[in-house]
């Protein structure tokens, strides 16, 4: 079976420090890979998502980027934090195969900036 | 643009009580839905989902319906417990292409014993 996850699970960071967050899928192969961000008392945005190896679309400008460097590895950086980066971080999947329109997700990333 | 309109909360309900949290939806062609729910602290979980029109999705006593006609997909459970206490969003694929979600803001579900 599939299964999803990213780290670290809280993390909080000074103004200015760089960030990473880390995701990896198993049991599947060239999935679609996302981020989206859920900040507080709002619903939840995609930030980025990735068809492929090294594709990676961005769907808001911010202060973050995101980089694919392996079929099942998907990461969120920023050189410099802000303050507006905090917030609920969630990477999520979806089977490119025949049955693949449901989206899945990791347990989350708890982003305090400080 | 794709919208996912639902009502907002606190929605707080006795235990066994009738659930109704409505959701409406603005798309292009024929979206799937979905509604995921996140528990306290936790990531989203599929809770259940319809691809089609009339199509009905159910699990764990929750059950929506995709009403084309009236663009909704409203969650119904007939008897609340405790442990249904979270956050449900509504969503929706339109398959295009970053054929990822587009989400409601979220309902907060507070079941009281």
């Amino acid at each position: 079976s599939q299964t999803i996850h990213q780290w670290p699970a809280t993390l909080v960071q000074p103004v200015g420090s760089p960030l990473s967050l880390e995701c990896t899928v198993e049991g599947t192969s060239n999935p679609n890979l996302y981020w989206y961000r859920q900040a507080a008392g709002r619903g939840l945005q995609l930030l980025f998502y990735s068809v492929g190896i090294g594709q990676i679309s961005s769907e808001v400008p911010q202060n973050l980027s995101a980089s694919r460097p392996q079929d099942r590895q998907f990461i969120l950086s920023s050189k410099k934090l802000l303050l507006s980066d905090s917030g609920f971080y969630l990477c999520a999947w979806r089977d490119t195969g025949a049955s693949g329109n449901t989206i899945y997700f990791g347990e989350g990333s708890w982003l305090t900036v400080v | 643009g794709d919208s996912v309109t639902q009502m907002e909360g606190p929605v707080t309900l006795s235990e066994e009580a009738f659930l109704t949290i409505n959701c409406t939806y603005t798309a292009t062609g024929y979206p799937s839905l979905f509604w995921y729910v996140q528990y306290p602290g936790e990531g989203l979980q599929l809770l259940l989902k319809a691809t089609k029109a009339d199509d009905k999705g159910s699990n764990k006593g929750f059950e929506a319906t995709y009403r084309k006609e009236t663009t909704s997909f409203h969650l119904e459970k007939g008897s609340v417990q405790v442990s249904d206490s979270a956050v449900y969003f509504c969503a929706l694929s339109d398959g295009g292409g970053a054929d990822g979600l587009t989400f409601g803001k979220g309902t907060h579900l507070i079941i009281q014993p």
